[in-house]
């Protein structure tokens, strides 16, 4: 059972233009989401958290909107830069656990 | 600060052989994860540690094992090898939950070739 969905494998955006990546969710437990880019051969990198308190949280260019009653979040990138070039992993916890739960990412490719 | 450090970058064995790969934790982060990354597939959770115990473990066979030392480095033993276990295996490390979420940091992996 897939907890955390990434329902868009791929995602193509021209460079300058708004990226919005999408993250579906069944269990009304979590509390707490990140999002994370990864760029083959390396680690992935965090880049914003919100906590289920807010609906909307912004550093920068990234800005992370959750939709509790939909259980659903989206990462908006704005502008998109080729260097946002990457495979994003949303994953969010459960109250009182601990444990991350990854979707199964999404591969952005910005186009110069 | 130093980041997540893991050893090695690749290891290539052979099927039934064992596989130890280890992890260094950021200074002052206390739990360390580890996570599967199979060819095409997401982050699966394999197992956690904090504190020198383990805390957690995902939906893996008993023949994935691993352990906190008191510095909070972290190894994984593999036994058993299996064909299906060729994947990245990452580490992550966090500072103990207090009650708010506490994002983890990434090592960059060991990708684990089995032959």
């Amino acid at each position: 059972d897939q907890q955390v969905k990434q329902n868009s494998p791929s995602l193509s955006v021209q460079e300058g233009r708004i990226s919005i990546l999408n993250c579906d969710y069944t269990n009304s437990m979590f509390d707490y989401f990140l999002w994370y880019k990864k760029y083959p051969a390396e680690g992935p990198t965090f880049l914003i958290s919100i906590s289920s308190i807010k609906d909307k949280n912004e550093d920068g260019r990234f800005t992370v909107f959750l939709n509790k009653s939909a259980k659903h979040l989206s990462l908006h990138i704005v502008p998109s830069q080729p260097g946002d070039s990457a495979v994003y992993f949303c994953a969010a916890k459960a109250s009182g656990t601990y444990k991350y739960i990854f979707g199964t990412g999404t591969r952005l490719k910005v186009l110069a | 600060e130093a980041g997540v450090t893991q050893s090695p970058t690749h290891l290539i064995k052979t099927r039934g052989q064992q596989a130890t790969l280890r992890c260094s934790p950021i200074s002052g982060h206390t739990s360390v994860y580890w996570y599967q990354q199979a060819l095409g597939l997401g982050l699966q959770f394999l197992l956690w540690y904090d504190e020198g115990e383990e805390r957690n473990r995902g939906n893996f066979p008993p023949r994935f094992s691993g352990r906190q030392f008191p510095n909070y480095s972290s190894e994984l033993n593999v036994n058993a090898l299996e064909l299906e276990d060729s994947a990245l295996y990452l580490c992550a490390s966090s500072r103990r939950l207090g009650g708010s979420g506490q994002p983890q940091h990434f090592g960059d992996g060991t990708r684990l070739s089995i032959l």
